[in-house]
């Protein structure tokens, strides 16, 4: 079956360190990844994504993801947090299904960066 | 960059009422657009995918007679929630696929969401 997990409910960081959240993926051909982020009461915004090319995906306000084929894994990585970056965070692969493409979400994971 | 719409951004209706969701496509036009459910602290469901002049397709377990989906032109889809009930309290997102692309464009861009509350 074609999925997505992220492991961890909720990653606690301290303003200034690095953050990595985690996300494995299951899916039959060439992945299509994407990682997103929602605030409060709001919709999903686009932070970065991998087709093809370089293993290191960087995206928007600073964030990075790294493809890792053998492990199956696109884990969200920024060297530096800042408390705004808390937030829901939520890794999605373009899966095939029923003879058209869908994206399949992981379950999210709350990032919560302290002062 | 691509723009989605949705209004009402939040809604509160009486339970045995229809409300109905807008979602619009405002730089770009899609032919396909999808919504989805998010219930509290939980990630997206898809309900259905919208096609713009064909009927939606809905997944498995979702009643097309109750979340009605109209894709009318290029640029916007609605979802009617028939016979509101208090379990159809949600988040409702709706997100678009820009057509210029093609369809093997593999982004969607997400609307902010509507919450429905139903009394």
């Amino acid at each position: 079956a074609q999925s997505v997990a992220q492991p961890e409910d909720q990653v606690n960081v301290a303003e200034g360190n690095p953050l990595t959240v985690k996300c494995t993926y299951s899916v039959s051909g060439n992945p299509y990844l994407f990682w997103y982020v929602q605030y409060p009461n709001r919709g999903l915004q686009f932070l970065l994504k991998y087709i093809t090319g370089d293993n290191l995906v960087k995206g928007s306000y600073g964030f990075e993801a790294e493809f890792n084929k053998s492990q199956t894994s696109f884990h969200l990585k920024k060297p530096s947090a800042l408390v705004s970056d808390s937030a829901l965070y939520f890794c999605a692969v373009r899966a095939r299904m029923d003879s058209s493409y869908k994206l399949i979400f992981g379950s999210g994971t709350r990032l919560l960066v302290r002062p | 960059g691509a723009v989605v719409s949705q209004h009402p951004s939040r809604v509160i209706c009486k339970s045995g009422t229809s409300v109905k969701i807008e979602c619009r496509s405002l730089d770009f036009q899609a032919t396909t657009m999808f919504w989805y459910r998010q219930f509290p602290k939980q990630s997206l469901m898809l309900m259905a995918t919208s096609n713009e002049g064909s009927k939606a397709t809905y997944e498995q377990g979702v009643e097309k007679d109750k979340f009605l989906i109209n894709h009318a032109s290029l640029t916007l889809s609605t979802l009617t929630v028939t016979s509101a009930h208090p379990e159809d309290s949600s988040f409702y997102i709706c997100s678009a696929r820009d057509d210029r692309f093609g369809r093997g464009n593999v982004e969607q861009y997400f609307g902010p969401g509507t919450r429905l509350t139903v009394t």
